[in-house]
């Protein structure tokens, strides 16, 4: 079965200092990969997706992950933080024939302090 | 381009009460998911309609059942609440239901709570 795990359920980081999330996946098969942003009190918002076309992935807001099979792992990168970026964040695979049945990790709540 | 609306937003319900939600996904969209957000169990899949059937259903009790109209428009219903069913139910939907290429955008949510 597929499964993916966030490391670290809190992250705290300075306005300007770099952002690392991290993600390791489990699958069996290759997996389509999903970091997804979630605001107080709103829906789930698209950052990036992998889906084997190219291992380092450009999202918005200036966010970046990188697949690496060797490592299994998809962690999502900023350069520098905003305020704006506090925010739960979320990784997902989609399940194998699983149409759109996103696997969700726990999720990390990013705070970003002055 | 409206995006996904989902109504009502909060709803009070009781223990044993039963409860309808309703999504309405992007124009032109057929796939609409359901999810459901605890703090314990955190984001679950609920079930996924393409062209008004059901192709996928995660683990849930047979008291969750849902449902899509012609219009691609789709309702929740849960029956008999526990306080365990207190949550947020998103709803997403995406063009051709196919996860890895579609995208999938998602509703704000209704919170339920039970009492």
């Amino acid at each position: 079965a597929q499964s993916v795990t966030q490391l670290g359920s809190h992250v705290s980081v300075s306005e300007g200092a770099l952002v690392l999330l991290r993600c390791n996946y489990s699958s069996s098969v290759p997996p389509y990969l999903f970091w997804y942003v979630q605001y107080p009190n709103q829906g789930l918002q698209l950052l990036l997706k992998y889906t084997s076309a190219a291992t380092l992935v450009k999202g918005i807001n200036g966010f970046e992950a990188e697949f690496k099979k060797s490592e299994t792992s998809f962690h999502l990168t900023k350069p520098s933080a905003h305020m704006s970026d506090a925010a739960e964040y979320f990784c997902a695979v989609i399940s194998p024939g699983g149409y759109n049945k996103l696997i969700f990790g726990a999720g990390t709540r990013l705070a970003v302090h002055p | 381009k409206a995006g996904v609306t989902q109504t009502p937003r909060y709803l009070i319900k009781t223990r044993g009460q039963q409860v309808t939600l309703s999504c309405s996904p992007i124009s032109g969209h057929r796939s609409v998911s359901w999810y459901q957000q605890t703090p314990g169990q955190g984001l679950q899949f609920l079930f996924e309609y393409f062209s008004e059937t059901q192709r996928n259903k995660g683990n849930f009790p047979g008291r969750f059942s849902g449902r899509q109209f012609s219009n691609s428009r789709s309702e929740m219903n849960v029956s008999t609440l526990e306080l365990g069913d207190s949550a947020l139910y998103l709803c997403a939907s995406s063009f051709r239901g196919e996860g890895r290429t579609d995208t999938q955008y998602f509703g704000p949510g209704t919170r339920l709570t039970v009492l």
